[in-house]
């Protein structure tokens, strides 16, 4: 397995469902973030882990509960969603956090579609 | 906060012309500057990368120029082929009350053949 992987890379749920999206990566890296993708928006940070301990959290509605176990390993817990938080959640990891962490490694997404 | 404009958010061009994407951003402190290429259903990648020491770089027919003063910088690609077709996002590094990377809208590119 190489970089980053999400799973379920689709989900479809009611508004009153629960569900959560996984993220894994495997290239030992100490930072790991949850995006946002909307079409033709910017993509939207929402949580950042560093070294499993959160450090950012950007002003997201308590529906998005994160969960970080480990360093490798992150999840987004979804819980009585709206039909606009339909998106594509991206996954990434970078090797550290602050001046240096550089390059973001992302996962292939997860498409979340609320009806 | 940074706050990072990108234009255009949709370019079209001829196999063999070049492209050119550019954005401006809003934090003077921030330093690192990002380039991500998106192609369709797939994760975004970096594809080119600037810090703010240098106002020019270099990766094969991929170039990024920064201007500090200005604070825009901008993607240039030469000799475009179709398989350059995706959407492009620029980043800057938020450097302030912690380090966040804020992503322009993207520009989709179009590479006709």
């Amino acid at each position: 397995e190489t970089g980053v992987t999400q799973t379920p890379r689709h989900l479809v749920m009611g508004m009153t469902n629960k569900k959560s999206l996984k993220c894994e990566q495997h290239l030992g890296h100490n930072a790991m973030y949850w995006y946002k993708q909307s079409a033709k928006k910017p993509l939207e940070l929402m949580f950042v882990y560093n070294f499993k301990e959160q450090t950012e959290n950007n002003s997201v509605p308590s529906r998005f509960s994160p969960e970080c176990p480990n360093s490798s390993h992150l999840f987004l817990h979804l819980h009585t969603l709206q039909p606009e938080d339909s998106a594509l959640y991206l996954c990434a990891s970078s090797q550290d956090f602050g001046v240096g962490a550089g390059e973001l490694f992302f996962g292939e997404g997860s498409r979340l579609t609320v009806l | 906060g940074e706050n990072v404009e990108q234009h255009p958010s949709t370019l079209s061009v001829q196999e063999g012309d070049s492209a050119v994407i550019k954005c401006t951003y809003s934090d003077s402190a921030s330093n690192y500057f990002p380039w991500y290429k998106q192609e369709l259903g797939k994760r975004p990648q970096l594809i080119i990368d600037i810090r703010s020491n240098v106002g020019e770089k270099k990766d094969q027919r991929i170039a990024v120029t920064l201007n500090k003063t200005a604070k825009h910088f901008s993607l240039h690609i030469t000799e475009t082929q179709p398989e350059d077709s995706a959407v492009y996002f620029c980043a800057a590094i938020e450097n302030t009350g912690g380090f966040k990377t804020i992503f322009g809208a993207g520009t989709r590119l179009f590479v006709k053949a």
